[in-house]
């Protein structure tokens, strides 16, 4: 298995506080990811970097923010959370851009509840 | 319209039995295809691309028809172990990359 992993695993938290979603790699591998999976909802990307400290914007970044200052670390931070932000947060892992016929590895996933 | 649509099932399936499963996609650009695996409360793993010519690995089979914009997955003789979500995948182009919510399989002895 791909050597990713994401700390908490599991997180409750209340409406307003911020949070910090690490998520830690030994591959060395270029690109990471941050998807959401709801139900009913396939996964959906939050954030990407392509690069230290180069990151940009997936399709439902509104509230979450990300950096990456180590090859080997992204961390998504909810500046304020929010019940819509419930959900279970994957980060992601590959050489090449996903779906450049290259295969993503995801980690275990965190389950965040906002209550 | 979603851009990746699947059937989420359940298929409910004995072992043995040979089931399929279509996923559409609304992009004509679309290009590359995937099927990923997963299993329950676990993470998303590659299970194989799909190739224009269709590809096989296995009991799996894939099927890409660009005319109707849909692919395919094809499994034959299930196995207990098959029981997952199987997320269909598409790159529309650089990050784009969509994954479908999924079909629910369930293969009973």
């Amino acid at each position: 298995d791909a050597g990713i992993t994401q700390s908490p695993r599991h997180k409750v938290t209340e409406t307003g506080t911020p949070v910090t979603l690490r998520c830690h790699q030994t591959e060395n591998h270029r690109y990471m990811y941050w998807y959401r999976q709801d139900p009913g909802h396939g996964l959906r990307l939050i954030h990407y970097s392509y690069g230290v400290k180069d990151t940009d914007k997936g399709e439902v970044s509104d509230g979450y923010s990300v950096s990456r200052s180590k090859t080997e670390d992204f961390l998504l931070t909810l500046e304020s959370a929010t019940s819509s932000q419930t959900s279970v947060y994957f980060c992601a892992i590959s050489e090449g851009q996903i779906g450049k016929n290259t295969e993503a590895f995801f980690g275990q996933g965190t389950r965040l509840t906002v209550v | 319209r979603k851009e990746v649509e699947q059937d989420p099932g359940p298929f409910n399936v004995p072992e043995g039995a040979t089931v399929a499963f279509n996923c559409t996609y609304s992009n004509s650009a679309s290009q590359s295809f995937f099927w990923y695996r997963q299993d329950c409360r676990k993470e998303p793993k590659l299970l194989m691309s799909v190739y224009s010519s269709g590809n096989e690995d296995g009991r799996f089979t894939a099927q890409l028809n660009r005319a109707s914009q849909y692919i395919s997955l094809l499994i034959r003789d299930s196995k207990l172990s098959d029981s997952a979500t199987y997320l269909c995948v598409v790159n529309i182009g650089g990050f784009k990359t969509i994954f479908g919510a999924g079909t629910r399989l369930f293969v009973k002895a």
